[in-house]
């Protein structure tokens, strides 16, 4: 069974780009969650879809970033236009259910804006 | 006070030691709690959960819950060095919307 995969794996842009990163879950897995991590920091939430639906967006640093899941499959991030805190690994994670069973991450994108 | 507190160390022990490591967290309701391991560049790799009071253990690995404290810990026996890593604590969160919560993480380097 597949995992979570995410593309790209690396990413380097000029600040004020645009850059769309994707995630596509474990097949099944209704449960999509996107997180960042910056260096030195911890790894933050950004959101959680649930299928197509935004459960919780509450970790969205500002109207920048947009988030959408069509059909409940795959997800796409988008930042627009980029900054350069916007740097980090961006991690997608997904589960089965809404509470608490183990989420599964991807390799995460590395975002570097310059 | 942050959500999730670690140690961010590094913690040293020797190989063949217990390595034993430490996680608070803020939100009494939680009822889901997960240990992560992730080496250096690489995506967090789920090790361990733990849903009720007491002691669960795989192999090498025992979480350990106590939810009158808040407090959640993970030992690793027989450490090895290819345990070296950062261990993420993580906790389900049950306010407003389920979502996990990490910890900063804690460094151990295990000595050869």
């Amino acid at each position: 069974e597949a995992g979570v995969t995410q593309f790209p794996s690396h990413s380097v842009i000029e600040k004020g780009q645009t850059v769309t990163l994707r995630c596509d879950p474990i097949s099944g897995h209704d449960n999509l969650y996107w997180y960042r991590r910056v260096m030195g920091k911890e790894i933050k939430f950004l959101l959680h879809f649930v299928k197509e639906s935004k459960q919780d967006e509450s970790g969205m640093p500002n109207n920048r970033f947009l988030a959408e899941r069509t059909g409940g499959t795959y997800s796409t991030l988008k930042v627009q236009p980029a900054e350069l805190e916007d740097s980090g690994v961006y991690f997608c994670a997904s589960s089965q259910v809404s509470f608490g069973t183990e989420a599964f991450f991807g390799q995460g994108t590395r975002l570097t804006v310059v | 006070q942050k959500e999730v507190e670690q140690n961010s160390g590094p913690l040293s022990v020797p190989e063949g030691a217990i390595a034993s490591l430490n996680c608070t967290y803020s939100d009494r309701g939680s009822q889901s709690f997960f240990w992560y391991r992730q080496y250096s560049g690489k995506s967090p790799e789920l090790i361990m959960s733990i849903y009720s009071n007491g002691d669960k253990e795989d192999g090498r690995f025992t979480a350990q819950l106590n939810k009158a404290s808040q407090y959640v810990s993970l030992l690793i026996r027989d450490s090895q060095p290819s345990d070296s890593a950062t261990y993420l604590c993580a906790v389900c969160t049950t306010s407003g919307t389920y979502k996990y919560i990490f910890g900063t993480g804690t460094r151990l380097k295990v000595l050869a």
